[in-house]
Parts: structure tokens; sequence; C-alpha cells
């Protein structure tokens, strides 16, 4: 079946560095891949998305590739903020069997702190 | 803020209590989803409506009990819980058509008792 693997966290970073969460994938077919990232008692916001090999998604200065040759969607921002603190998910949308709805699977989250 | 509302925010029931749970959008979108966060797990898709017809129950127990009156308001009916179903129940809804996000809720956390 589909999954998702993220690197492990929690991840703690100063204000002003650079961020990388890695996230591999398992899927039959072309799936589309996303962030969403999640704030404290909050559901989940997409962050940004890609539904292509070598398609870029970006938002808010983060940036992630859609890798086919490595299976790979991993987010990037070069200067992290406070405000960045948040748990974030990567996930893959694959449709079957000729259905338009699209079954979501989620790697289990990686939590970003940042420290002023 | 978010197109995709869902009340309460918090509940608290009994084992042998009957509530539900809410969600409603207002982005137009013909699909939408019931999943289940809990602590050290990823999200478990639960349920999804295409068109308001259940096109996916994914082995979920029958105390859980969704519905979905129209293309704009989904329900979760509750029943006979049990503590292991605590949780962050959080709904999702989309447009049909491959490549198209799911736009997610607040969430309802709930506690069995």
């Amino acid at each position: 079946g589909d999954s998702v693997t993220q690197m492990e966290g929690p991840v703690t970073l100063s204000e002003e560095a650079f961020l990388t969460i890695n996230c591999t994938y398992t899927a039959t077919g072309y799936p589309s891949l996303f962030w969403y990232v999640q704030y404290p008692g909050e559901g989940l916001q997409l962050l940004l998305k890609a539904t292509k090999a070598d398609d870029k998604g970006s938002n808010k200065g983060f940036e992630a590739t859609y890798r086919k040759e490595t299976t790979s969607f991993h987010l990037e921002k070069g200067s992290v903020q406070v405000s960045d603190s948040a748990v974030y998910f990567c996930a893959l949308i694959r449709y079957a069997g000729g259905t338009s709805y699209g079954k979501l699977t989620f790697g289990q989250g990686t939590i970003l702190t940042v420290h002023p | 803020e978010t197109g995709v509302t869902q009340t309460p925010r918090h509940l608290v029931m009994g084992m042998t209590n009957k509530k539900s749970l809410k969600c409603e959008q207002h982005l137009g979108h013909n699909a939408m989803y019931w999943y289940k966060q809990s602590a050290k797990k990823p999200l478990e898709l639960m349920f999804v409506y295409s068109l308001e017809e259940r096109v996916e129950n994914n082995s979920v127990p029958s105390r859980f009990s969704p519905e979905c009156p129209n293309s704009s308001h989904l329900f979760l009916h509750l029943h006979t819980l049990q503590p292991e179903d605590s949780a962050l129940y959080l709904c999702a809804s989309s447009h049909l058509g491959q490549g198209q996000p799911q736009h997610f809720g607040d969430g309802t956390r709930l506690s069995i008792l």
C-alpha cells in the first residue's frame, strides 16, 4: 500500500536558520504530493503542493520539489521564524480505479520548534 | 481562518452517551471526509462522501455513523464509544478531480470518560 515517511523530530532551530524536513514516499502510479502544517490547537492547513514530477511547490518561503527518481518531496525554507513553529505533515494523494476523489496518506508529522 | 467549520471544538462524553459532531464547508466543494488524529499515530481516513454518497468506509466500527445530508454539511454520530476513541476528529472537504487538495477544519477534541 501507499506510505509516507518523514524524518523524525522534534527539530529545534534558531531563528533565521535553514530548514529541511525530509519526506519520502511509496506509491504506485502518479500521486500528487502535499505539505500540510498544523499550528497548536488548530486543524491542518495546506502549505504547498506538487502534482507531477519535477514540479516545485512554494508558499510563505517554503519550497518542495517532486522528485520521482528518488520518490522524495523534501520541505525547505531558507530562514525560519518563531512563527513557523508547528507540526509539518507530508502527504500523498492517489486516485484509484477512475475515482475522482482522492485518498490522502500522511506521514507521522515532524514537530518544528524555532527559538528567538 | 478556515472555510471548514467544525463544532463543537471540544467534547467530553461518557461511554454510554450519544453525541454528534458537525462539519460545515463554505467552499463549494463536493467531497467531504472524516479523519481521526490520535497521539503518535498518522492521521487515519475514516469516511469519504462524494456528491453526498458515501464512497469509502475504512473499516470503521459501527459506533461511528456518518451522515451527509447535503454537499455543505457532514455529521459524525457517536454512540457507545470506547476510551481508545479519544482523539482529534478532523473534517475536510475538496473539489472532485485529480490534484485537488483537501481543506481541513480545526477539529473536535473528543475525550471519552
